[in-house]
């Protein structure tokens, strides 16, 4: 079947790394993403990463990704108040051309 | 700069009385979604359009509707709200079916739901 799960809740001290952890099932996947809602907005696309792919970096964020273990991590550096909000990790399914299959998001709290 | 306009931003209605929530897109994408999310919960889809192609998820409740009436614009139509409908309308574009990295689902900010 499809799912995708993550932890539900990270406390991170300002300055610190937060690192977010996130399991599918679906081995078809294509691409894997990870997209940041902010209290009453809608989720924005933070950065993807393809199937064939390791690691990809963007500034502050890295993304991890173990294909063997359908695991799926997103790290932000140097974790500022800016960054409070709800991450989703996501995975399109190739089985079904038209879904996008989303964890229930794991909230960051940024302590000072 | 706005890509994918949701209004209203906030709806009030009450049990029964049926609701029209309104989304559009300036992407000129092929692809419009509807989503329902409740409070720490994953986005549920429930139906999209592909053109004038509705496709609804098996799940999805009689319930609800949607109009496309151009490339533009799409409406969810709740017939008879629920208390249990309570929850964030998100509208999401994508330029196609297939996903390739950035080439994807672009989501507007919501339109949060209250039944009284």
């Amino acid at each position: 079947g499809e799912d995708v799960e993550q932890s539900l809740f990270l406390s991170v001290r300002e300055g610190d790394s937060s690192v977010i952890n996130c399991t599918y099932t679906d081995s078809s996947s294509t691409y894997l993403y990870w997209y940041k809602q902010e209290p009453g907005a809608g989720l924005q696309l933070l950065t993807y990463i393809f199937s064939n792919m390791d690691m990809k970096q963007d500034q502050r964020l890295t993304v991890l990704l173990n294909k063997k273990d359908k695991h799926l991590s997103l790290r932000i550096a140097d974790t500022q108040t800016g960054d409070s909000a709800i991450y989703f990790c996501a995975e399109s399914i190739t089985s079904s051309a038209s879904k996008i299959i989303f964890g229930s998001g794991t909230r960051l709290s940024i302590r000072p | 700069d706005a890509m994918v306009i949701q209004n209203p931003r906030y709806q009030v209605t009450q049990f029964g009385k049926p609701v029209t929530l309104s989304c559009s897109q300036t992407l000129n994408h092929n692809v419009m979604y509807w989503y329902q999310q409740k409070s720490s919960q994953a986005p549920k889809l429930l139906f999209h359009y592909y053109d004038k192609d509705f496709n609804n998820e098996a799940d999805t409740p009689d319930n609800f509707q949607s109009r496309r009436p151009n490339t533009s614009f799409c409406f969810l139509d709740i017939r008879s709200p629920g208390l249990g409908d309570a929850a964030m309308y998100l509208c999401a574009t994508s330029r196609d079916l297939s996903f390739s990295g950035a080439d994807t689902q672009y989501f507007g900010p919501g339109t949060r739901l209250t039944v009284l």
